[in-house]
C-alpha cells in the first residue's frame, strides 16, 4: 500500500533558526496537504498543493510540491515559539482518488528560546 | 461556531465491553472520517464516509464499525475493544469538491484494559 514518510522525526532548533521537514510518498500523489498539531491539540489544516512544482507561501512558511508529485517540503524561516508542534503531510494516492488519505509520520518541532 | 465535536473526550474501559464514540459536525460537510493516532505512527485512517449511507475502509479498519445515517453524525463503534485499540482518536470532516481542507474534532483518548 501507499506509504508516506517524513524526515526528520524530531527537530530541535534555537528560536530564530530555520526549520525544514520533508515528505516522501511511495506513489504519485494527486495533491498534498499539510497540517500542524500543537501539543495536546488536534491537527489543523495549513495548506494544500495540487500542481507539479507548486510553491506556496504563508508568511514565514514556504510549501513546495515536487515535480514528480511524490515529495513535498515545508520550510519555516526564523522560527518562533508559536511554531512548536508536530507537522504532518497527507496525501491521497492518485490511484485511489481523493477519499482515502495517508498521513506522514510527522516531524515534531521544539524551539529552544 | 463551525466545529466538529466528539464524545466522550476520555474513556477507560475493559476488554470486550462494546463502546461508541460519537462525532458530529455542524458545517453540512459531506465527507467525514475517523483516524487513530499512535506515537511514532502518525495518523492512520480507520473509516471514511463520502455521504449519508456511503462508508468505506481506510488503512486500519479491523475491529471498528461505523455508520452514517445522518449527514452530521458519524459514530465509531468498537464491538469488542481490545488493548491494542488503546489510542487517541480523531474525527474529521470536509466539504466534497476541490478543497481538501479537513476540520478535526478535539480527540478522544481511549484506554482499553
Amino acid at each position: 500500500g501507499q506509504q508516506v514518510m517524513q524526515i526528520p522525526q524530531y527537530q530541535h532548533v534555537q528560536e530564530g533558526e530555520d526549520f525544514t521537514t520533508y515528505c516522501n510518498s511511495s506513489t504519485t500523489l494527486s495533491n498534498i496537504q499539510w497540517y500542524k498539531q500543537r501539543p495536546g491539540g488536534h491537527p489543523v489544516f495549513l495548506i494544500q498543493l495540487v500542481k507539479s512544482g507548486e510553491v506556496k507561501k504563508q508568511k514565514r512558511l514556504t510549501f513546495q510540491f515536487g515535480e514528480a508529485k511524490k515529495n513535498s517540503s515545508l520550510h519555516i524561516t526564523a522560527t518562533q515559539t508559536t511554531d512548536v508542534g508536530t507537522y504532518f503531510c497527507a496525501g491521497p494516492g492518485s490511484n485511489f482518488g481523493n477519499e482515502k488519505l495517508t498521513f506522514g509520520t510527522g516531524t515534531r518541532l521544539t524551539i529552544i528560546p | 461556531e463551525a466545529q466538529v465535536t466528539q464524545n466522550p473526550r476520555y474513556l477507560i474501559t475493559v476488554t470486550g465491553k462494546k463502546l461508541t464514540v460519537t462525532c458530529s459536525q455542524n458545517m453540512n460537510h459531506e465527507y467525514m472520517s475517523w483516524y487513530r493516532q499512535d506515537p511514532g505512527l502518525g495518523l492512520r485512517q480507520i473509516y471514511y464516509s463520502m455521504n449519508v449511507e456511503v462508508t468505506d475502509k481506510g488503512d486500519v479498519p479491523e475491529g471498528y464499525k461505523v455508520s452514517r445515517k445522518e449527514k452530521r453524525n458519524f459514530p465509531l463503534i468498537l464491538e469488542s475493544p481490545s488493548p491494542n485499540q488503546t489510542s487517541l482518536y480523531f474525527c474529521a470532516s470536509r466539504i466534497s469538491g476541490s478543497s481538501y481542507e479537513q476540520y478535526f474534532g478535539p480527540g478522544t483518548r481511549l484506554t482499553v484494559t
